[in-house]
């Protein structure tokens, strides 16, 4: 079975300060991991994966995640968050027969000026 | 044009009404998903098909109902709305051939039962 807790349901940062949005991970399976951004009322847009290919992924934005397999975490992080950032972020997990996504609960992340 | 549409948008209706939402999609994907969104839950996976002729329930399938009319459509109905459905509903497509099987979302569906 797969699970996925995201640590904080909400985080409130200053912009132009560091962003960390947590996530931790139960697999059976070699998994595979995203994270997802929710803008209000839009739709889901990928912001990057990991697939084993490299335990630092790079994805769109200027965010980034790291892979750590000791402490079962995919943390997604930005050096320096933008007003634009805010927004309800999902940390998902995928492996197992018909690999299916299994969804974090979110964390909003807001943004102050 | 956007790769994954659903269609309405929005909708409102009454208790015990039977409802429809439809999802096309023009990615040319076999693997097409329905999920809901509810505050603090996440996204709950309700149905998902791998090709036309193979649907298989999710985790919360209970209460809904789906076709799949064609590669490329996808529709999920509720039988007998009820309040507790009131949620945000999600389409996605993935394609078989992606291993780590990465899903592409429409814009969703917000659906009010009264």
């Amino acid at each position: 079975a797969q699970s996925v807790t995201q640590l904080d349901s909400h985080v409130s940062v200053s912009e132009g300060t560091p962003v960390l949005l947590r996530c931790n991970y139960s697999s059976s399976y070699s998994p595979s991991l995203f994270w997802y951004v929710q803008h209000p009322n839009k739709g889901l847009q990928l912001l990057l994966k990991y697939t084993s290919a490299a335990t630092l992924v790079k994805g769109i934005n200027g965010f980034e995640a790291e892979f750590k397999k000791s402490e079962t975490s995919f943390h997604l992080t930005k050096p320096s968050a933008h007003m634009s950032d805010a927004a309800e972020y999902f940390c998902v997990v995928s492996g197992g027969y018909g690999n299916k996504l299994v969804f974090g609960a979110g964390t909003i992340l807001r943004v102050k000026s | 044009d956007a790769d994954v549409t659903q269609t309405p948008r929005n909708r409102i209706t009454k208790t015990g009404k039977r409802i429809m939402l439809e999802c096309s999609q023009t990615k040319g994907h076999d693997r097409m998903y329905w999920y809901r969104q509810d505050p603090g839950l996440g996204l709950r996976l309700i149905y998902y098909s791998f090709d036309v002729k193979d649907i298989n329930k999710g985790e919360i399938s209970d209460g809904y109902s789906v076709s799949r009319q064609a590669q490329a459509k996808f529709s999920l109905s509720l039988e007998s709305a009820i309040p507790n459905q009131t949620a945000l509903y999600f389409c996605a497509t993935s394609d078989p051939r992606d291993g780590y099987n990465e899903q592409f979302f429409g814009p969703g569906t917000r659906l009010t039962v009264l």
